[in-house]
């Protein structure tokens, strides 16, 4: 199947500041990419959706100027958690889904732990 | 939007015995259902899928199985290992976006 890559794959932050997950698609055109937030021993729920060149769609209840979602290019997506707080403590996955062939699956990242002092 | 309720939340098997998930959903519209499993701290792995035109999908171990009408599907794990312990969610897809289960907690005892 295709990868994903998503880096840090942990960050450790201040109450305040800002952090930045990036997203990549590395052997494919990524179309849609999807970043998905995980707490423990629970679901993983979908944050936001983006197409390539479009501003994203953000799921109810997510606030969007504090999840910046960037999808310049059809091989990278970046989520900022902005003025980020220890409730954002939570597991950030994103994925990537192609034209063509792979158009039902999503390709997932390994993930970005985040923890919010 | 689209809810998706799993069952059950916990599974525990004894090693070489079987083990079903459910997963039950609303909206008709839904056409792509796939399952994940999931290890500690990793990336969802998909395991199968299945489309809204098949009613049934074996790969090895693992079968699915769909049922439109009802609105519900299944994961069916034949002899059990223990390196199948791992939470599992289904999810199922509409209108491009994908929505997971709550997930099942499977524990397979040698």
């Amino acid at each position: 199947g295709a990868v994903v890559s998503q880096h840090p794959s942990w960050v450790i932050c201040k109450s305040g500041t800002s952090v930045k997950i990036e997203c990549r698609s590395l052997d494919f055109q990524a179309t849609t990419m999807f970043w998905y937030r995980q707490f423990p021993k629970q679901s993983l729920m979908l944050m936001a959706t983006s197409n390539e060149g479009s501003k994203a769609t953000y799921e109810q209840g997510v606030e969007k100027d504090k999840f910046l979602i960037n999808h310049a290019s059809l091989t990278l997506s970046t989520l900022t958690v902005t003025s980020a707080h220890p409730e954002d403590s939570s597991f950030y996955i994103c994925s990537a889904r192609g034209r063509g062939g792979w158009n039902y699956e999503q390709f997932f990242g390994p993930g970005t732990r985040l923890t919010v002092l | 939007g689209e809810n998706v309720e799993q069952h059950p939340s916990t599974l525990s098997v004894q090693e070489g015995d079987s083990a079903v998930i459910k997963c039950t959903y609303s909206d008709s519209a839904s056409n792509y259902f796939p399952w994940y499993k999931q290890e500690l701290g990793k990336r969802p792995q998909l395991i199968i899928d299945i489309r809204s035109n098949v009613g049934e999908k074996k790969d090895q171990r693992i079968a699915v199985t769909l049922n439109k009408t009802a609105k519900h599907f299944s994961l069916h794990i034949t002899e059990t290992q223990p390196e199948d312990s791992a939470v599992y969610f289904c999810a199922l897809r509409g209108f491009q976006k994908l929505v997971f289960g709550t997930g099942t907690r499977l524990l397979v005892s040698p």
